[in-house]
């Protein structure tokens, strides 16, 4: 079966320090993969989404990037992290072919102060 | 352009009478629609999916959701709520822009009172 995971779970990191949150999928292989954030009390927002190694596709432009290095790994960074980065970071993945329904990995809580 | 609308942002029920979170969507094709919930601090996990087979749809824990393509409508129901059931559900609908990027409603929260 497949599973999917994130760390780290919770994160607290000063102003203007860099970001490093990993995400790794288990048991598929050639997977979609997507990086949401979740503000508190709002929807989600997809930031990122890869279809392949080294194919990214930004869907908001911010401080944020985000690297795929291998097949089942997505990484999500920043050089300098703003306030307004807090939130709910959920990873994600899907088959490559249909009816897509995503799943999602438990998630790392960020709050920047 | 696809969209989803969650009609209530709140429901609350009693333990052991029915759920409804009612969810209608837009869609110019013949869509694949999703029911996700949230427990706090958690990620999202599948309910259930609908892919153009049948139009009552089973999902997990005891959920249900019905197609109904005259009014545009997916509304999610369970016969009986249970306190575990408080969450935020999310009704989600594919994008038909490719690479199955997906389109959340804004989430209702049901609480589930003894």
């Amino acid at each position: 079966s497949q599973t999917i995971h994130q760390w780290p779970a919770t994160l607290v990191q000063p102003v203007g320090s860099p970001l490093s949150l990993e995400c790794t999928v288990e048991g598929t292989s050639n997977p979609n993969l997507y990086w949401y954030r979740q503000a508190a009390g709002r929807g989600l927002q997809l930031l990122f989404y890869s279809v392949g190694i080294g194919q990214i596709s930004s869907e908001v432009p911010q401080n944020l990037s985000a690297s795929r290095p291998q097949d089942r790994q997505f990484i999500l960074s920043s050089k300098k992290l703003l306030l307004s980065d807090s939130g709910f970071y959920l990873c994600a993945w899907s088959t490559d072919t249909g009816p897509y329904e995503q799943y999602f990995g438990p998630g790392t809580r960020l709050t920047v102060t | 352009a696809q969209s989803v609308t969650q009609l209530d942002s709140h429901v609350s029920v009693s333990e052991g009478t029915p759920v409804l979170l009612r969810c209608n969507y837009s869609s110019s094709y013949s869509p694949s629609l999703f029911w996700y919930v949230q427990h706090p601090n958690k990620g999202l996990q599948l309910l259930l999916k609908y892919t153009s087979a049948a139009t009552l749809v089973k999902g997990i824990n005891g959920f249900e959701a019905e197609f109904k393509k005259s009014e545009t409508s997916f509304h999610l129901t369970k016969p009986s709520a249970h306190m575990s059931d408080a969450a935020e559900y999310f009704c989600v609908v594919s994008d038909s822009g490719g690479y199955n990027k997906l389109i959340f409603g804004a989430g209702t929260r049901l609480a589930v009172h003894p």
